[in-house]
């Protein structure tokens, strides 16, 4: 069973525009809440995490929106640029912070110039 | 700085056969994990160890065995290789704690056939 659901699969969006990818999940436990970006034939790196007692963590264009009571949580880019293209994924852990974490199944993001 | 190591790059191998993946780490983290991606499911957790001499199962623990002998390396052994174990693997490290980021090796894409 996928714990974390994330969508969509794919995205394609103009430069400068704002790209928006969801994550929902299960586990009621979970308390730790990062987004990782992937860049073809290379290992995914931090891009940005949250905790549930904030709402909203902002750095720089990325911003990430935390609805604890839906169990929702989403990645805000702004400015979308040609370098942002990449595969995101959401991930969240509970108690280990980043030791055993269950990821969402990823989204390729294109940002067309 | 190296960070994550991990070799081969490239593997194939024909079904039943066994092999090593190597994962090496200069950061002195405690955690290190293993997790396979495939197209459409995000990266799954298959061992993890919280520090030299303790390792535990993730979600797709299966044909994999781990060992940790000391902190900085944790090799990843497939006993007989099956074609549903073609993937790509990466290890990661963190230092443990809450709000700690993983760091991921550049992956071993493995083909079985």
């Amino acid at each position: 069973q996928q714990q974390v659901k994330q969508s969509p699969q794919s995205l394609i969006v103009q430069k400068g525009g704002i790209s928006i990818i969801n994550c929902a999940y299960e586990n009621t436990a979970f308390d730790y809440f990062p987004w990782y970006q992937q860049f073809p034939g290379k290992g995914p790196a931090l891009l940005i995490a949250i905790r549930p007692d904030v709402s909203e963590k902002k750095e720089g264009r990325f911003t990430i929106s935390f609805n604890k009571s839906a169990k929702q949580f989403s990645l805000h880019i702004m400015d979308s640029q040609p370098g942002d293209s990449a595969t995101y994924f959401c991930a969240a852990s509970m108690n280990q912070g980043a030791q055993k974490l269950v990821f969402g199944q990823g989204t390729r993001l294109t940002i067309n110039p | 700085n190296a960070g994550v190591t991990q070799t081969p790059k490239f593997q194939v191998l024909k079904t039943g056969q066994s092999m090593t993946l190597q994962c090496a780490q200069d950061m002195n983290h405690e955690y290190m994990s293993w997790y396979r991606q495939d197209p459409g499911m995000g990266l799954r957790l298959i061992h993890y160890s919280v520090g030299a001499g303790i390792t535990d199962q993730g979600e797709v623990p299966n044909g994999y065995n781990v060992s940790r002998s000391t902190t900085e390396d944790f090799p990843l052994r497939l006993l007989s290789a099956a074609p549903s174990q073609t993937s790509v693997y990466f290890c990661a490290s963190s230092p443990g704690g809450f709000n700690t980021e993983a760091f991921f090796g550049q992956g071993t894409r493995l083909t079985v056939v």
